[in-house]
């Protein structure tokens, strides 16, 4: 089992669309939880970290379940410039730093 | 913000040449840096730790006599893969970071093709 698991996707929508995108992970005593978003050939960059209390920033607001090890994404009135793949990422257990990503989520918003 | 700077951007090279990747932390010391690979429609997987002044970490199946990492002062840390092989062919990146609540810095990658 991948130690965070991601549907791969393709995600197509159409602009102004509502999208949803889940991750799970395996180790419990994870601490830290991120969204990164990787256009094609780029490096990752940072979108949003993610809390036991939820966050919002924007159009993209990011939910942590710690009992259910479940992470989300929701991005709201999709634009065309969200076309990316999304990346759910945590950090190793201890705090080393060691940060593991899933597989990523390829989201593609059309006209 | 934190910045890290990554060099080269791309680079090809023959079969059995190394090849030197440098990552530079610009406006922060960054006493540990990361150096991750991705294969096409993978994710980054984690190689090894690089930490300032000893040796680096690496993860299971990487082999450190093949990539080695050097990481002598605060803001500069490298990768050399030696004796490249097709197989090496892949897009490097490094990585650091302020604090682990902080997210990460990534370097803007470099594409190594082994030909």
């Amino acid at each position: 089992r991948k130690e965070v698991e991601q549907d791969p996707g393709p995600f197509n929508v159409p602009e102004g669309a509502t999208v949803a995108f889940n991750c799970t992970y395996s180790n419990s005593a994870s601490q830290s939880f991120f969204w990164y978003r990787q256009d094609c050939r780029k490096e990752p960059k940072l979108l949003m970290s993610v809390y036991s209390s939820g966050n919002e920033d924007g159009r993209f607001t990011a939910q942590l379940n710690r009992a259910s090890q479940y992470i989300s994404l929701l991005i709201r009135d999709s634009k065309l410039s969200d076309s990316a793949t999304y990346l759910c990422v945590v950090n190793k257990a201890g705090n080393t730093g060691k940060l593991i990503f899933g597989q990523g989520t390829t989201l593609q918003v059309k006209p | 913000g934190a910045v890290v700077s990554q060099h080269p951007s791309w680079v090809i090279c023959k079969s059995g040449t190394s090849v030197k990747i440098e990552c530079r932390s610009l406006d922060f010391q960054a006493t540990t840096m990361f150096w991750y690979r991705q294969f096409p429609k993978q994710s980054l997987m984690l190689m090894a730790t690089s930490n300032e002044g000893s040796k680096a970490t690496y993860e299971q199946g990487v082999e450190k006599d093949k990539f080695l990492i050097n990481h002598a002062s605060l803001t500069l840390s490298t990768l050399t893969v030696t004796s490249a092989h097709p197989e090496d062919s892949s897009f490097y990146i490094c990585s650091a970071s302020l604090g682990t609540d902080y997210g990460y810095t990534f370097g803007s990658g470099t594409r190594l093709t082994v030909v």
